[in-house]
């Protein structure tokens, strides 16, 4: 499988624990990007990266929440003290951006995962 | 800030044509795009327009007018696997680029 992978699937967790998840993005995909999604709404950006830079942080993301690209490739997104309102799914995508800073037409193109259930009780 | 608005639901026949709008307010735009999500799955990408004008790829068109800031998704000959929730999503960006999503359009298509 090719696609951007994420793991683990499903977790839940006690109120106050940490969590973290992993995104491996296709391979060759120098962009990832973390969202949030909850029931009946569309996914909500929360922060990306180009290669191992974190570009951009949602204003609305608490400090509890950091994310990482350490070499470029996989990324984790850890959540500290978890509230029950963090409960939604998470979900990263790639893409590939050939130009620094400027993008293809490939690059408008966003490859999800098939995202991470996280359930705070 | 970025702002997207597209209806909640949606239904339609089979067969038939459904025109999903959506309309924007955001800076530094570049593009509109469109996903598809089936319930329990991950969003997939449908189309990309950066100019105006409609894009057509198989059953499924889209347009975009910036000068309105609106665009559409049209799908034609509905069947019911397309019942799914249909997102516009602006692509936007000063240096680095993001995609900022609307809350979706939950599509039923009926036999």
């Amino acid at each position: 499988d090719t696609g951007v992978s994420q793991d683990p699937r499903h977790k839940i967790t006690k109120r106050g624990q940490n969590v973290t998840f992993r995104c491996d993005p296709i391979s060759e995909h120098n962009r990832l990007y973390w969202y949030r999604q909850t029931l009946g709404q569309g996914p909500e950006f929360l922060t990306y990266f180009q290669n191992e830079a974190q570009l951009e942080k949602s204003r609305l993301l608490s400090d509890r929440f950091s994310a990482e690209r350490p070499k470029g490739s996989f990324s984790t997104l850890e959540i500290q003290r978890t509230e029950q309102g963090d409960s939604a799914m998470y979900l990263c995508a790639s893409s590939l951006s050939l130009l620094a800073g400027k993008t293809t037409s490939s690059g408008n193109t966003i490859y999800f995962g098939e995202g991470s259930w996280l359930t705070v009780v | 800030g970025q702002s997207l608005e597209q209806p909640s639901e949606v239904t339609a026949v089979e067969g038939a044509i459904v025109q999903i709008n959506c309309t924007y307010q955001t800076s530094g735009f570049y593009g509109l795009s469109w996903y598809q999500q089936h319930d329990g799955g991950a969003p997939t990408f449908l189309s990309y327009n950066a100019l105006d004008g409609l894009e057509e790829t198989g059953r499924f068109s889209s347009f975009l007018s910036r000068s309105d800031s609106y665009g559409y998704l049209l799908l034609q000959e509905l069947q019911m696997k397309d019942s799914a929730s249909y997102f516009c999503a602006v692509r936007v960006g000063t240096g680095g680029f993001k995609t900022i999503f609307g809350a979706g359009t939950r599509l039923f298509v009926k036999a």
